[in-house]
């Protein structure tokens, strides 16, 4: 599975957009990038995924770049409730299981 | 709610107890994992069962036992465990483990063990 960087933490103001970013540059072509996040003592919980395409869901939306080196992960309107700790992952076909790194930490700002 | 349920929710023991954590998933899928989280550490994976069949453990030291009667349950067997265990131990299910383009993983609360 690719190696993915992400800034320790990020702050975002509420209401306003948050950008979280993640760099893959090693990403092979198979690979799909997930996004998790964790809110204090929770389980993970699922966001989106995407391979080449941007993504949309009623979460978020996924911006991929067209090198496929890098993505964003937008949250368009942050709430209090957005503060956790967001992971991306890349996942391939040569693992049985998706495997969690450090994560950005949001805080999300009134 | 995610459709994974794990109990107990805290759990404390002495090492030389044994004790076994539980996670059921009402989702019908055919894939579960533990992982594990300690303080301030990223997650680790622990198990992988796909229908039942164990296919993959990740090093985890035999005091750690986990078993698989059926696709919708999920045990962790504890014994002799150490004060370094203490964590918070996740369940999580998805449909399979063969396909990236669909592999979301729905998680349980949690177990917070503390070992003394």
């Amino acid at each position: 599975d690719a190696k993915t960087t992400q800034p320790p933490s990020m702050d975002c103001a509420e209401g306003r957009a948050a950008n979280l970013p993640c760099n893959h540059s090693t990403i092979s072509g198979n690979e799909y990038v997930y996004w998790y996040r964790q809110i204090h003592s929770q389980g993970p919980q699922y966001i989106i995924h995407g391979l080449k395409n941007n993504e949309t869901n009623e979460m978020a939306s996924l911006i991929i770049t067209e090198d496929r080196k890098s993505s964003t992960l937008i949250l368009p309107h942050a709430t209090l409730r957005d503060t956790a700790v967001y992971y991306c992952i890349g996942r391939g076909p040569g693992r049985r299981a998706l495997t969690f790194g450090s994560g950005t930490r949001l805080q999300v700002q009134p | 709610e995610t459709g994974v349920t794990q109990t107990p929710r805290h759990l404390v023991m002495g090492m030389t107890n044994k004790k076994s954590l539980k996670c059921e998933q009402h989702l019908g899928h055919n894939a579960m994992y533990w992982y594990k989280q300690s303080a301030k550490k990223p997650l680790e994976l622990m198990f992988v069962y796909s229908l039942e069949e164990r296919v993959e453990n990740n090093s985890v030291p035999s005091r750690f036992s986990p078993e698989c009667p059926n696709s919708s349950h999920l045990f962790l067997h504890l014994h002799t465990l150490q004060p370094e265990d203490s964590a918070l131990y996740l369940c999580a299910s998805s449909q399979d483990i063969l396909r990236p383009s669909n592999e979301k993983l729905f998680f349980g609360s949690g177990t917070q063990l503390s070992v003394l």
